[in-house]
């Protein structure tokens, strides 16, 4: 079965550090492209960013709203991919989806995890 | 790219033919996808490239269109359909949703 699970999530301080997780199954995670897309609750879905295939050298690239301070990295070896999000803000607080691109069409996403929350509050 | 739905929310009844229209602030050929997000839940990939049914997604769904104009039809509602349903480009990063259409019976 294809999955996808999220964890990392919780509350973290603004300026503060969080770094979240998503374990893939089901599927050779490094022919895949991997993106982590967020929401607002009640609010709609923003793309946050997206690790390229091992094929692609595991390129990344970032929303303007999340570049320099969040970084996407992933261990093949644990079929792991990452989100490491530094000097957190109250407006990054959502739900967390880490997403699977779909094979044919790499800006679609097929597959996605459950979600992670994450709160920035004081 | 800015994409476009409007409206926010419908509603219908079951049987009824619904039709949600997406729009592009630029020509994104066919890049275009569909999810529906029932409450609680991830998103689902229903359509992508505008007009191709994701698999085991019920033929009652469509897509249609190219350039900036989309539209999303279930061609007979059923009580399972609702949902919120959010069209994404692809064509340029960064990706992009709509604000998504609520349907409601």
């Amino acid at each position: 079965e294809v999955q996808l699970v999220e964890s990392g999530g919780g509350l973290v301080q603004p300026g503060g550090s969080l770094r979240l997780s998503c374990v893939v199954s089901g599927f050779t995670f490094s022919d895949r492209y991997m993106d982590w897309v967020r929401q607002v609750p009640g609010k709609g879905l923003e793309w946050v960013g997206r690790s390229r295939n091992k094929a692609n050298t595991y390129t990344t690239e970032y929303a303007a709203s999340v570049k320099g301070r969040f970084s996407i990295s992933r261990d093949d070896s644990k079929n792991s991919l990452y989100l490491q999000m530094n000097s957190l803000r109250t407006e990054d607080t959502a739900v967390y989806y880490c997403a699977r691109s779909y094979s044919g069409s790499p800006g679609a996403f097929d597959i996605w995890g459950q979600g992670t929350k994450v709160t920035v509050s004081s | 790219i800015q994409m476009t739905q409007s409206p926010s929310s419908l509603s219908a009844s079951v049987g009824d033919r619904v039709t949600i229209p997406c729009q592009a602030s630029q020509d994104i050929s066919t890049y275009l996808n569909w999810y529906q997000q029932k409450p609680g839940k991830a998103p689902k990939l229903l359509i992508y490239g505008a007009s191709n049914l994701e698999t085991g997604v019920p033929s009652r769904f469509g897509g249609s269109g190219s350039g900036t104009d989309f539209t999303f039809t279930i061609s007979s509602l059923q009580p399972e359909d609702i949902a919120t349903y959010y069209c994404q480009q692809y064509d340029f990063l960064p990706f992009t949703f709509g604000g998504g259409t609520k349907v409601e019976i």
